[in-house]
């Protein structure tokens, strides 16, 4: 099955500053590749994709770049502030719909 | 409000009691999951359904059943639950290529097996 790895498993930042967080994936039929970001007490929400067929994706302060070679993708934040503390995750679906998400980032943005 | 419901969402139960979670989606999805969320295990999918009537195996199945007789409600079922199920769990449901969609989560249930 698909293998995702998620690095690092903690991240901590000064506000203001940028948060990078990556993953590899084993599959090379992966043609999805999304972050999911989940706040204390609530389920996981959807807060950027990208597909195989493009390098990177922007929305606003995130963005998300896929090396399909290196078989990685990573998730960028700028300018960090404090409501971005919350656990990342990052998901590869393969070749099949039994879906693998890396086990997680938990980033701190301190004020 | 196009959401994903599940209940109860705190259960403390006793092993060998046998408890069902429901979950129920408004987006008339076809594909619905189960997860599991263990502390540096991240989330860990225990069965899913690409439709009515069409169940599969996630990574972790094991002590779990579904089934999916209506396309909104994919109850989870643990008909004789053991302290290592307790954990946090989530249901998803997602457009049929989930492989290319968004999932869309629950807010969970914290079940705690004594």
């Amino acid at each position: 099955g698909e293998n995702v790895e998620q690095h690092p498993s903690t991240l901590s930042v000064q506000e203001g500053d940028s948060a990078v967080i990556k993953c590899t994936y084993s599959d090379s039929a992966s043609n999805y590749f999304p972050w999911y970001k989940q706040e204390l007490g609530k389920g996981p929400q959807l807060i950027i994709d990208i597909r195989s067929n493009v390098g990177e994706k922007k929305d606003q302060r995130i963005a998300v770049t896929l090396n399909k070679t290196a078989k990685h993708f990573s998730l960028h934040i700028t300018e960090t502030q404090p409501e971005d503390s919350a656990v990342y995750f990052c998901l590869s679906g393969g070749s099949n719909y039994k879906l693998t998400f890396g086990k997680g980032t938990l980033l701190t943005v301190n004020p | 409000e196009a959401q994903v419901t599940q209940n109860p969402r705190y259960l403390i139960t006793v092993t060998g009691k046998k408890l069902t979670v429901t979950c129920s989606q408004n987006m008339n999805h076809e594909y619905m999951s189960w997860y599991r969320q263990d502390p540096g295990l991240g989330l860990r999918q225990i069965y899913y359904s690409m439709n009515v009537e069409v169940t599969d195996k996630g990574d972790v199945p094991e002590g779990y059943k579904v089934s999916r007789k209506e396309k909104r409600n994919f109850p989870l079922i643990l008909e004789s639950p053991s302290p290592n199920q307790t954990s946090l769990y989530f249901c998803a449901s997602s457009l049929v290529e989930v492989r290319y969609n968004e999932q869309f989560f629950g807010p969970g249930t914290r079940l705690t097996v004594l």
